[in-house]
């Protein structure tokens, strides 16, 4: 079955460390992937895709994700990380050339508190 | 530029009563979904409308109906709420094309409270 995994609910990180959010996923074939943040009270905000092409995207807010085929992973990672980035991370898969009743997959979130 | 926008933000019903959630896009997608989001069950989907006219069930549609009024509104009906409803419910829309898709674009969320 297609599944997207997230092993950390819950990371604490120093204002200006480096960050890396973990996504693996489990999908028939190489899919679109996607990471989204949630600040509170908001909904979800596209971070970064990857659809194709070099494995290294970069995004919004200084974020960048790489693409590892052999791992089935696409882990998110910030060079230093700032206390607005303090949110709910969500790792997202989806097909390409879908049909139209095929669904984005999320994974279950990664909070980040992020320490003055 | 709007995007996706759902109105109420906030709700509170009382057990039994019925409401509506709207859901409005101006990015001319032709798909549309409503998430629910409850602490440690990231998002679940209630329904989804790939175009309209068309709608479908989702993980959790049970007490749910929708209605896709037409390219750019999608409603949520809970037609007898219970507690077990009371969540954060998201509207997303994106572009499904035979050669691309667009990601998803949400729109604030609907604080329910069911009591």
């Amino acid at each position: 079955a297609q599944s997207v995994t997230q092993p950390d609910i819950h990371i604490t990180v120093s204002e200006g460390a480096s960050l890396e959010l973990r996504c693996n996923y489990s999908y028939g074939a190489t899919p679109y992937l996607f990471w989204y943040v949630q600040s509170p009270g908001q909904g979800l905000q596209l971070l970064l895709k990857y659809f194709s092409g070099d494995t290294l995207v970069q995004g919004i807010k200084g974020f960048e994700a790489e693409f590892k085929r052999s791992q089935s992973s696409f882990n998110l990672r910030k060079p230093s990380v700032h206390w607005s980035d303090a949110a709910e991370y969500f790792c997202a898969v989806d097909r390409p050339l879908k049909t139209s009743y095929d669904k984005v997959i999320f994974g279950p979130g990664t909070s980040l508190s992020v320490i003055p | 530029n709007a995007g996706v926008t759902q109105t109420p933000k906030f709700q509170v019903l009382k057990t039994g009563q019925s409401m509506t959630l709207q859901c409005a896009q101006d990015m001319n997608h032709n798909s549309m979904y409503w998430y629910r989001q409850d602490p440690g069950m990231g998002l679940r989907l209630i329904y989804y409308s790939a175009s309209e006219g068309t709608t479908d069930k989702g993980e959790v549609p049970n007490g749910y109906n929708v209605s896709r009024l037409n390219k750019r509104e999608f409603s949520l009906r809970l037609e007898s709420a219970a507690p077990s409803q009371t969540s954060v419910y998201f509207c997303a829309s994106f572009f499904h094309g035979s050669s691309y898709n667009s990601p998803l674009h949400f729109g604030n969320g609907t604080r329910l409270t069911v009591t």
